[in-house]
């Protein structure tokens, strides 16, 4: 299937500092989703963007959604040593079916 | 909320085995499942979809008779790794697609270690 870059690959932040992470791909997509993933765990559902230009908060987390389609990027605000975990963009092509295309992932440390 | 779960969490088994595991949409009906594999440290790649009462559909380079997937109902997806190898140890996830509200859900994992 078709693979998101996504990006930094990881990070090491401290505790109170602002992260990004963002993802492209060269295909339009109808659905933008974030997950984060616990070691162990399955993903757990952090942000859904369903429009273009979409910006959606929950919480300290804030996502948008490209204008172009093909890019979606996710801020975490002051964040907490909870936040460690691999974070995953989603997308959901045209047609696909609800089906999900993933990137790599990022995976983030904060120290306290 | 909704709630997928996947049985067994951890499994460990010999080559030349076959493991089933099981997916479960626990209060919710799931016209469609996923069925994702995900190396170590590597992200989660698609392996087929399973729409309930019909065969699954898989993703190029995903063998057919060697991950036999069943959705017998609406709320259970089956894989079945037939015969598997070390190199099928893996974590294998899955996800439903909810019924009423087209809302993903995943299971928690479970993770197969062929020996």
């Amino acid at each position: 299937g078709q693979q998101l870059n996504q990006s930094p690959q990881s990070m090491f932040i401290q505790e109170g500092e602002d992260v990004s992470m963002n993802c492209t791909s060269s295909s339009i997509f109808n659905t933008w989703l974030w997950y984060k993933q616990d070691p162990g765990e399955g993903p757990v559902l952090l942000i859904a963007l369903y429009k273009a230009g979409e910006l959606t908060s929950n919480g300290r987390l804030t996502a948008q959604f490209g204008i172009t389609r093909k890019d979606s990027f996710l801020n975490i605000s002051a964040s907490i040593p909870s936040d460690v975990g691999i974070y995953f963009c989603a997308g959901q092509l045209p047609g696909s079916g609800y089906a999900l295309n993933f990137g790599k992932g990022t995976s983030l440390l904060v120290t306290p | 909320g909704a709630v997928v779960s996947q049985h067994p969490s951890w499994v460990i088994c010999k080559s030349g085995t076959s493991v089933k595991i099981e997916c479960r949409s626990l209060d919710f009906q799931a016209t469609t499942m996923f069925w994702y594999r995900q190396f170590p440290k590597q992200s989660l790649m698609l392996m087929a979809t399973s729409n309930e009462g019909s065969k699954a559909t898989y993703e190029q380079g995903v063998e057919k008779d060697k991950f036999l997937i069943n959705h017998a109902s609406l709320t259970l997806s089956t894989l079945t790794v037939t015969s598997a190898h070390p190199e099928d140890s893996s974590f294998y996830i899955c996800s439903a697609r909810g019924r009423q509200t087209g809302e993903l859900f995943f299971g928690e994992g479970s993770r197969l270690t062929v020996l």
